[in-house]
């Protein structure tokens, strides 16, 4: 594809629900990066994959949050039992190869937690 | 927590006018990079610079970076109201080797035709 594309483009979960939301990078990018951007803030990293590894999680905000990816391309986010504070926008980045590039991201996920 | 902060938060121009954005952050840094978000889309990026490079353009864009000051500005010539968007700093710590960024809360642009 030409791009990083996301899906879906919004979720409504109802606190309490588990949501998966699902990331698919540029094909042939080696890292993989998820975001999670609250209304009005910038985004703050959730995680990192470099290829099918999760070598980072150390934003990730509670043991709810689960990502992976398993063949090294595509990447699930998944929440568990959603909070109300998890409402925020989920971006999805991926660069060519593991180290400091420009990063392309997908148009993200509106998650809204009612 | 978010490492930069942008200056101003928001900056409302007409078109034509130049815009100049800045940003401050705290630790030490690989490289910093500037990336635009308009409504409902991802963001975009626009230009990085690096640690041992003080000044970079490209196209309207004109970046500087002061790492003595720990500060970076980010000046959009001749504005159109297509420049209108959020704008972000965002850096890669010195150091670290997977490039996952730090944004700052960025400045909100409005370009008045």
């Amino acid at each position: 594809g030409a791009g990083v594309s996301q899906s879906p483009r919004y979720k409504v979960a109802k606190r309490g629900q588990d949501v998966a939301l699902r990331c698919d990078p540029i094909s042939g990018h080696v890292s993989l990066f998820w975001y999670q951007q609250a209304l009005g803030q910038g985004p703050e990293f959730l995680t990192y994959f470099q290829n099918e590894a999760q070598l980072d999680k150390s934003g990730l905000p509670s043991d709810r949050f689960f990502a992976e990816r398993p063949e090294g391309s595509v990447s699930t986010l998944k929440i568990q039992r959603t909070q109300q504070e998890d409402s925020a926008v989920y971006l999805c980045a991926s660069t060519i190869r593991q180290g400091s590039y420009e990063q392309y991201f997908g148009p993200g996920t509106r998650l809204t937690v009612t | 927590s978010q490492q930069g902060e942008e200056d101003p938060q928001a900056l409302s121009i007409q078109e034509g006018e130049n815009a100049t954005m800045n940003c401050s952050y705290k630790t030490s840094i690989n490289n910093l990079q500037w990336y635009r978000q308009n409504s409902g889309r991802g963001l975009v990026h626009l230009i990085l610079i690096r640690s041992n490079e003080r000044e970079k353009h490209s196209g309207r864009l004109r970046v500087t970076l002061d790492t003595s000051k720990k500060s970076s500005s980010l000046l959009i010539t001749a504005s159109r109201a297509a420049d209108t968007a959020s704008y972000f700093c965002a850096t890669d710590m010195s150091g670290g080797s997977q490039g996952n960024l730090i944004f700052g809360k960025g400045t909100k642009l409005s370009v008045k035709p």
